[in-house]
């Protein structure tokens, strides 16, 4: 079976850091993508994690842990422009993509 | 580079008629191409997965008669929905992966939004 979890919502302060985790259980495991979509927009990539650790780019880094099923999406000094959905899906070979059911981040000035 | 169009980008029909919504690779082949709706506040959702030149493969509880796939070339895959009905109403998002490519990002397309009165 496949089972992504994330959490709903979550709310952050302009200029602070979030952190966005999400644990799976699937059935293969090839790599795991974060996506962020925009209300009424189609997801945009940020990040794609294969190995274990941390992969930092810019303001946002993404962190996998294969042991423990666990990913986590790191926000650093928040604007404004990222309140938006965070959608955590993962890659198990030659098939599409399983995404978990986002997490709305809301930051607030 | 790895650009998705999809056409149109919102339609509104009446209950009971047909829509087709395109989906392009403007700068890469696709051998797959992947059909999402997603209802509001709620994520993606996979409807069907379309290989050039062969019947796609349709999720679980995703009526293929209703939801027609066509992928007749490498960069051009079509969904139409057939006597729709206002609870077909959604965002319809379509995704490609190049098969020329080792990564196995799959590339977005715009969405479309459909609205069935």
């Amino acid at each position: 079976g496949q089972n992504i979890d994330q959490p709903t919502e979550m709310t952050a302060t302009e200029g602070a850091i979030v952190q966005i985790n999400c644990t799976y259980q699937t059935s293969g495991f090839n790599g795991l993508f974060w996506y962020q979509q925009h209300a009424g927009e189609a997801p945009t990539f940020l990040s794609y994690n294969v190995l274990d650790g941390l992969e930092e780019k810019g303001r946002f880094s993404s962190f996998l842990s294969r042991s423990k099923g666990y990913s986590y999406l790191l926000l650093k000094e928040l604007q404004m422009k990222d309140s938006a959905s965070y959608l955590c899906a993962v890659f198990s070979g030659n098939t599409p993509l399983v995404f978990g059911k986002g997490t709305r981040l809301s930051v607030i000035a | 580079g790895a650009v998705v169009s999809q056409h149109p980008s919102w339609v509104i029909c009446k209950s009971g008629t047909s829509v087709k919504i395109e989906c392009r690779s403007l700068d890469f082949q696709a051998t797959t191409m992947f059909w999402y709706r997603q209802f509001p506040k709620q994520s993606l959702m996979l409807m069907a997965t379309s290989n050039e030149g062969s019947k796609a493969t349709y999720e679980q509880g995703v009526e293929k008669d209703k939801f027609l796939i066509n992928h007749a070339s490498l960069t051009l895959s079509t969904l139409t929905v057939t006597s729709a009905h206002p609870e077909d109403s959604s965002f319809y998002i379509c995704s490609a992966r190049d098969r020329q490519g080792t990564s196995y990002e799959q590339y977005f397309g715009p969405g479309t939004r459909l609205t069935v009165t």
